[in-house]
């Protein structure tokens, strides 16, 4: 399966933007660059994907770049909610999600 | 709307006992099925996934099992458990619409193997 690099953990202040960095150097031009994030003591929950294009949800945006070997997820104004940990996936085609160890993120009040 | 239940949310079990934790998922058909590990402090470890009834794929060697009777019911089983089962077991749920697809997951069971 496709991997991914991200940092093991990240802060931020509360109402402050974050940006929380991905790279996929190894990624084919199939796969699709999904964000998930984890809260304490439950299943993680599906934030965003994207495939070529930078995409903006309710949630949060995601920047894919040029050569989609890295992304970033931008969280436009954290709040204490947001703190949890984050997967950056590849999903290939076909069945499987695999997650990585992710980025846990602190917000700081 | 689709949902997933999964159950029980915690048990401890002794060393040696057998294990069934049980998924459904409701609102939808012929839904792909995960079922994750996540040991302490860990990511998320993919053990089974299903493409339909009767089909288990299994990602890792291990004294788990997983069944799949019906077509929104996983079922995840070990005859006799170890110290090293015990974790946060996720079921999971997705739709085969190629890689753009996503995955849904449902509130997670805590083992505690003892």
């Amino acid at each position: 399966d496709a991997k991914t690099t991200q940092p093991n953990s990240m802060e931020s202040n509360e109402e402050e933007p974050v940006h929380l960095p991905c790279n996929h150097s190894t990624i084919s031009g199939t796969d699709y660059i999904h964000w998930y994030r984890q809260l304490p003591s439950q299943g993680p929950e599906y934030v965003i994907h994207g495939l070529t294009s930078n995409v903006n949800n309710r949630m949060a945006s995601l920047a894919i770049a040029e050569d989609r070997k890295s992304s970033t997820l931008i969280l436009h104004r954290a709040t204490l909610r947001d703190a949890a940990v984050y997967y950056c996936i590849l999903k290939v085609t076909g069945n499987q999600f695999y997650f990585g160890t992710g980025t846990s993120l602190t917000v700081i009040p | 709307s689709q949902t997933i239940h999964q159950w029980p949310a915690t048990l401890v079990q002794p060393v040696g006992s057998p294990l069934s934790l049980e998924c459904t998922v409701e609102g939808t058909s012929n839904p792909n099925l995960y079922w994750y590990r996540q040991a302490a402090g860990r990511g998320l470890q993919l053990l089974f996934y299903s493409v339909g009834i009767g089909q288990i794929s299994s990602e890792v060697p291990q004294n788990l099992s997983a069944s799949r009777p019906q077509d929104r019911q996983f079922i995840l089983s070990s005859k006799k458990l170890l110290l090293s089962d015990s974790g946060f077991y996720l079921c999971a749920w997705s739709v085969n619409l190629g890689a753009g697809n996503t995955i849904y997951f449902g509130e997670g069971s805590w083992l505690t193997v003892v």
